[in-house]
């Protein structure tokens, strides 16, 4: 199956700090989706984004599909970021998203 | 409901013990997505639902784990004879259609013990 490497796996910011959170998959893609899991373990959508540029807030996102890659980028994190950041994707005939290990955010006061 | 609501919160099983988790989805979504959660895992996709049928169950570990959605709304993962390896939390997840476009809302999660 479809390989979701994310990068770094581990981050801690001070608040105010910007950050960008990278994955990498293995095949080209049908869907790609961003996750929050807050500390209470709750998974919050944030993104769906198969290609080109979203942006919410503090929080945008990009997908090169070509290049098999998404960045989550975070501007003036503050520390209700916290948390671990989830790449998802599926691919071929299959629309189950396959979740790469996450990226664990501690953001500062 | 306004959310996807999972029961019990938590569950501590002895070894051995049968253990059953539900899964309230939101109203009127007809697909449903179990996945299991280790520590410092992603989550890992165990089976999925349309509606009533059971589509694709081949993330199940063993046949000790079995899922049923009998009226294509509320969900029960069963997991027989537990093991201590199936310590995680077991996270639940609803869509209004199959594809994402539409938007996966996921559960709180029951956090399983087995000791």
């Amino acid at each position: 199956g479809i390989q979701v490497e994310q990068s770094p796996p581990d981050l801690i910011l001070q608040e105010g700090a910007n950050s960008t959170l990278r994955c990498n998959f293995s095949d080209s893609v049908n869907n790609l989706q961003w996750f929050h899991q807050n500390p209470w373990g709750q998974l919050i959508n944030l993104f769906y984004i198969p290609s080109g540029t979203k942006q919410n807030g503090r929080l945008s996102a990009t997908t090169v599909a070509t290049e098999r890659y998404s960045l989550l980028y975070i501007s003036s994190s503050q520390t209700t970021d916290s948390g671990v950041y989830f790449c998802a994707v599926d691919s071929g005939g299959s629309y189950i998203p396959t979740f790469g290990r996450g990226t664990s955010l501690i953001v500062h006061p | 409901g306004a959310g996807v609501s999972q029961s019990p919160r938590y569950k501590v099983a002895k070894r051995g013990q049968d253990v059953a988790l539900r899964c309230d989805p939101i109203s009127g979504h007809v697909s449903l997505f179990w996945y299991q959660q280790a520590l410092g895992q992603g989550p890992e996709f165990l089976t999925y639902f349309q509606n009533e049928a059971q589509l694709d169950k081949s993330g199940l570990p063993s046949d000790r784990f079995f899922a049923e959605r009998p009226e294509g709304s509320v969900s029960t993962l069963k997991i027989q004879r537990t093991q201590q390896e199936d310590s995680a939390v077991y996270l639940c997840a609803s869509s209004p259609s199959l594809t994402p476009r539409a938007g996966y809302t996921f559960g709180s999660g029951t956090r399983l013990t087995v000791v």
